[in-house]
Protein backbone atom coordinates (compact mmCIF):
# COMPACT_ATOMS: atom_id res chain seq x y z
CA UNK A 1 0.00 0.00 0.00
CA UNK A 2 0.85 3.70 -0.56
CA UNK A 3 2.54 5.53 1.93
CA UNK A 4 0.23 8.20 0.90
CA UNK A 5 -2.61 7.92 -1.73
CA UNK A 6 -4.21 10.75 -3.59
CA UNK A 7 -6.52 10.55 -6.60
CA UNK A 8 -4.94 12.11 -9.80
CA UNK A 9 -7.61 13.40 -11.43
CA UNK A 10 -8.20 15.40 -13.47
CA UNK A 11 -11.14 17.00 -11.30
CA UNK A 12 -12.46 19.45 -14.14
CA UNK A 13 -14.39 21.84 -12.58
CA UNK A 14 -16.19 25.18 -13.52
CA UNK A 15 -15.46 28.32 -11.71
CA UNK A 16 -17.90 28.81 -8.52
CA UNK A 17 -17.57 25.35 -7.33
CA UNK A 18 -17.20 23.89 -4.49
CA UNK A 19 -14.55 20.62 -5.08
CA UNK A 20 -13.23 18.11 -2.88
CA UNK A 21 -9.44 16.20 -2.52
CA UNK A 22 -9.42 13.24 -0.22
CA UNK A 23 -6.03 12.35 0.66
CA UNK A 24 -5.13 8.69 2.62
CA UNK A 25 -2.00 7.75 4.60
CA UNK A 26 -1.19 4.39 5.48
CA UNK A 27 0.83 4.82 8.88
CA UNK A 28 -0.59 5.68 12.01
CA UNK A 29 2.35 6.76 13.31
CA UNK A 30 1.89 10.14 10.85
CA UNK A 31 2.40 13.46 12.86
CA UNK A 32 2.35 16.14 10.57
CA UNK A 33 -0.10 16.60 7.98
CA UNK A 34 -0.16 19.35 4.90
CA UNK A 35 -1.50 20.42 1.52
CA UNK A 36 0.82 22.09 -1.04
CA UNK A 37 0.18 23.25 -4.39
CA UNK A 38 1.92 22.62 -7.08
CA UNK A 39 1.70 24.63 -10.62
CA UNK A 40 3.24 23.45 -13.53
CA UNK A 41 7.10 22.95 -13.33
CA UNK A 42 7.04 24.86 -10.23
CA UNK A 43 8.09 23.79 -7.22
CA UNK A 44 5.56 23.29 -4.15
CA UNK A 45 4.44 25.79 -1.99
CA UNK A 46 2.66 25.40 0.93
CA UNK A 47 -1.21 25.73 0.93
CA UNK A 48 -1.70 24.73 4.55
CA UNK A 49 -1.45 22.93 7.12
CA UNK A 50 -3.49 20.54 8.75
CA UNK A 51 -4.81 20.16 12.74
CA UNK A 52 -6.90 18.11 13.98
CA UNK A 53 -9.44 20.29 14.94
CA UNK A 54 -9.17 21.05 10.49
CA UNK A 55 -8.78 24.61 9.99
CA UNK A 56 -9.89 27.22 7.25
CA UNK A 57 -8.15 29.68 5.48
CA UNK A 58 -10.34 31.89 3.37
CA UNK A 59 -11.78 29.35 0.68
CA UNK A 60 -9.60 26.74 1.86
CA UNK A 61 -11.07 24.58 4.43
CA UNK A 62 -8.73 21.01 5.21
CA UNK A 63 -9.98 18.35 7.70
CA UNK A 64 -7.84 15.67 9.19
CA UNK A 65 -9.13 12.22 10.69
CA UNK A 66 -6.82 10.11 12.18
CA UNK A 67 -9.25 7.23 13.32
CA UNK A 68 -10.03 6.76 9.43
CA UNK A 69 -6.38 7.61 8.08
CA UNK A 70 -6.94 10.48 5.96
CA UNK A 71 -7.11 14.53 4.71
CA UNK A 72 -9.62 16.28 3.21
CA UNK A 73 -9.29 19.77 1.61
CA UNK A 74 -12.09 21.54 0.34
CA UNK A 75 -12.19 24.54 -2.37
CA UNK A 76 -15.13 26.87 -2.23
CA UNK A 77 -15.91 29.44 -4.68
CA UNK A 78 -13.12 27.78 -7.27
CA UNK A 79 -11.49 30.43 -9.20
CA UNK A 80 -9.36 29.91 -12.68
CA UNK A 81 -6.49 30.83 -10.49
CA UNK A 82 -6.53 27.65 -8.53
CA UNK A 83 -5.67 25.21 -11.18
CA UNK A 84 -2.83 23.45 -10.10
CA UNK A 85 -2.52 19.89 -8.66
CA UNK A 86 -2.53 19.60 -4.90
CA UNK A 87 -0.31 17.46 -2.97
CA UNK A 88 -0.74 15.72 0.17
CA UNK A 89 2.32 15.82 2.50
CA UNK A 90 2.52 14.14 5.22
CA UNK A 91 5.35 13.40 8.51
CA UNK A 92 5.89 10.82 10.25
CA UNK A 93 6.76 10.79 13.97
CA UNK A 94 10.42 10.56 15.10
CA UNK A 95 11.61 11.72 11.42
CA UNK A 96 12.08 14.75 9.31
CA UNK A 97 10.67 13.02 5.85
CA UNK A 98 7.96 14.89 4.05
CA UNK A 99 6.09 11.90 2.35
CA UNK A 100 4.43 13.41 -1.00
CA UNK A 101 1.56 12.08 -2.45
CA UNK A 102 1.05 11.55 -6.14
CA UNK A 103 -0.81 14.68 -6.40
CA UNK A 104 -4.56 15.49 -7.75
CA UNK A 105 -4.96 17.59 -10.74
CA UNK A 106 -7.16 20.21 -10.77
CA UNK A 107 -8.95 22.14 -13.63
CA UNK A 108 -10.95 25.17 -13.41
CA UNK A 109 -12.86 25.98 -16.32
CA UNK A 110 -14.47 29.48 -17.19
CA UNK B 1 10.03 36.97 3.04
CA UNK B 2 12.91 34.58 3.08
CA UNK B 3 13.63 32.25 0.91
CA UNK B 4 15.24 29.34 -0.16
CA UNK B 5 17.09 29.74 -3.40
CA UNK B 6 19.01 27.27 -5.97
CA UNK B 7 21.06 27.16 -8.53
CA UNK B 8 21.38 26.72 -11.64
CA UNK B 9 18.33 26.75 -12.63
CA UNK B 10 18.71 24.42 -15.36
CA UNK B 11 21.70 22.05 -16.05
CA UNK B 12 22.35 20.35 -18.93
CA UNK B 13 25.13 17.53 -18.86
CA UNK B 14 26.67 14.88 -20.38
CA UNK B 15 26.22 11.16 -18.83
CA UNK B 16 28.88 10.31 -16.93
CA UNK B 17 29.67 13.86 -16.18
CA UNK B 18 29.27 14.86 -12.63
CA UNK B 19 27.15 17.56 -11.49
CA UNK B 20 26.72 19.91 -7.91
CA UNK B 21 23.66 21.65 -7.75
CA UNK B 22 23.58 24.36 -5.26
CA UNK B 23 20.86 25.77 -2.73
CA UNK B 24 21.10 28.34 0.08
CA UNK B 25 18.28 27.10 2.56
CA UNK B 26 16.54 30.03 4.89
CA UNK B 27 18.97 31.18 7.36
CA UNK B 28 17.68 29.99 10.56
CA UNK B 29 16.62 26.61 9.64
CA UNK B 30 18.27 23.37 10.75
CA UNK B 31 16.89 20.93 8.74
CA UNK B 32 17.92 20.94 4.83
CA UNK B 33 16.35 18.29 2.21
CA UNK B 34 16.58 17.06 -1.56
CA UNK B 35 13.63 15.89 -3.40
CA UNK B 36 13.57 14.80 -7.14
CA UNK B 37 10.30 15.45 -9.41
CA UNK B 38 10.88 13.07 -12.77
CA UNK B 39 8.40 14.43 -15.03
CA UNK B 40 5.05 13.53 -14.77
CA UNK B 41 5.24 12.03 -11.41
CA UNK B 42 5.59 12.44 -7.85
CA UNK B 43 7.81 14.33 -5.52
CA UNK B 44 9.96 11.49 -4.02
CA UNK B 45 12.59 12.11 -0.81
CA UNK B 46 16.21 11.84 -1.90
CA UNK B 47 17.79 13.08 1.69
CA UNK B 48 17.93 14.92 4.92
CA UNK B 49 20.21 16.93 6.30
CA UNK B 50 20.70 17.71 9.97
CA UNK B 51 23.58 18.90 12.51
CA UNK B 52 25.82 18.84 9.55
CA UNK B 53 25.53 14.62 8.83
CA UNK B 54 22.94 12.89 6.78
CA UNK B 55 19.86 12.19 8.95
CA UNK B 56 18.00 10.07 6.58
CA UNK B 57 18.31 9.08 2.89
CA UNK B 58 16.46 6.98 0.71
CA UNK B 59 17.18 4.27 -1.74
CA UNK B 60 17.62 6.16 -4.77
CA UNK B 61 20.39 8.08 -2.80
CA UNK B 62 23.08 5.24 -3.51
CA UNK B 63 27.02 5.60 -3.72
CA UNK B 64 27.00 8.21 -6.98
CA UNK B 65 24.77 11.27 -4.75
CA UNK B 66 26.56 13.14 -2.11
CA UNK B 67 25.12 16.04 0.40
CA UNK B 68 27.76 18.46 1.52
CA UNK B 69 27.30 22.05 3.61
CA UNK B 70 30.51 23.37 2.73
CA UNK B 71 30.13 26.64 5.45
CA UNK B 72 27.07 28.08 6.98
CA UNK B 73 24.45 29.16 4.14
CA UNK B 74 25.44 26.53 1.39
CA UNK B 75 23.67 23.19 0.74
CA UNK B 76 24.84 21.20 -2.33
CA UNK B 77 23.82 17.88 -3.91
CA UNK B 78 26.49 16.07 -6.00
CA UNK B 79 25.79 13.22 -8.68
CA UNK B 80 29.45 11.94 -9.33
CA UNK B 81 28.43 10.19 -13.04
CA UNK B 82 25.11 11.01 -14.67
CA UNK B 83 22.77 8.63 -15.98
CA UNK B 84 19.46 9.71 -18.05
CA UNK B 85 17.59 8.16 -15.67
CA UNK B 86 18.82 11.33 -13.76
CA UNK B 87 17.01 13.73 -15.67
CA UNK B 88 14.56 15.30 -13.38
CA UNK B 89 13.69 18.57 -11.15
CA UNK B 90 15.48 18.66 -8.19
CA UNK B 91 14.19 20.58 -5.58
CA UNK B 92 15.79 21.65 -2.00
CA UNK B 93 13.89 22.38 0.77
CA UNK B 94 13.93 23.72 4.37
CA UNK B 95 12.90 23.62 7.90
CA UNK B 96 12.83 24.96 11.08
CA UNK B 97 11.63 21.53 12.70
CA UNK B 98 8.50 19.39 12.17
CA UNK B 99 6.90 22.40 10.84
CA UNK B 100 6.15 23.34 6.75
CA UNK B 101 9.02 22.81 4.61
CA UNK B 102 10.15 25.37 1.87
CA UNK B 103 11.27 24.32 -1.29
CA UNK B 104 13.20 25.96 -3.61
CA UNK B 105 12.16 26.90 -7.19
CA UNK B 106 14.47 23.65 -8.28
CA UNK B 107 16.57 23.12 -10.75
CA UNK B 108 16.01 21.10 -14.23
CA UNK B 109 18.71 18.30 -14.72
CA UNK B 110 18.75 17.05 -18.21
CA UNK B 111 21.12 14.60 -18.74
CA UNK B 112 22.17 13.67 -22.41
Amino acid sequence: RKEVEQDPGPFNVPEGATVAFNCTYSNSASQSFFWYRQDCRKEPKLLMSVYSSGNEDGRFTAQLNRASQYISLLIRDSKLSDSATYLCVVTLSGTYKYIFGTGTRLKVLA
Amino acid sequence: EPEVTQTPSHQVTQMGQEVILRCVPISNHLYFYWYRQILGQKVEFLVSFYNNEISEKSEIFDDQFSVERPDGSNFTLKIRSTKLEDSAMYFCASTWGNTEAFFGQGTRLTVV
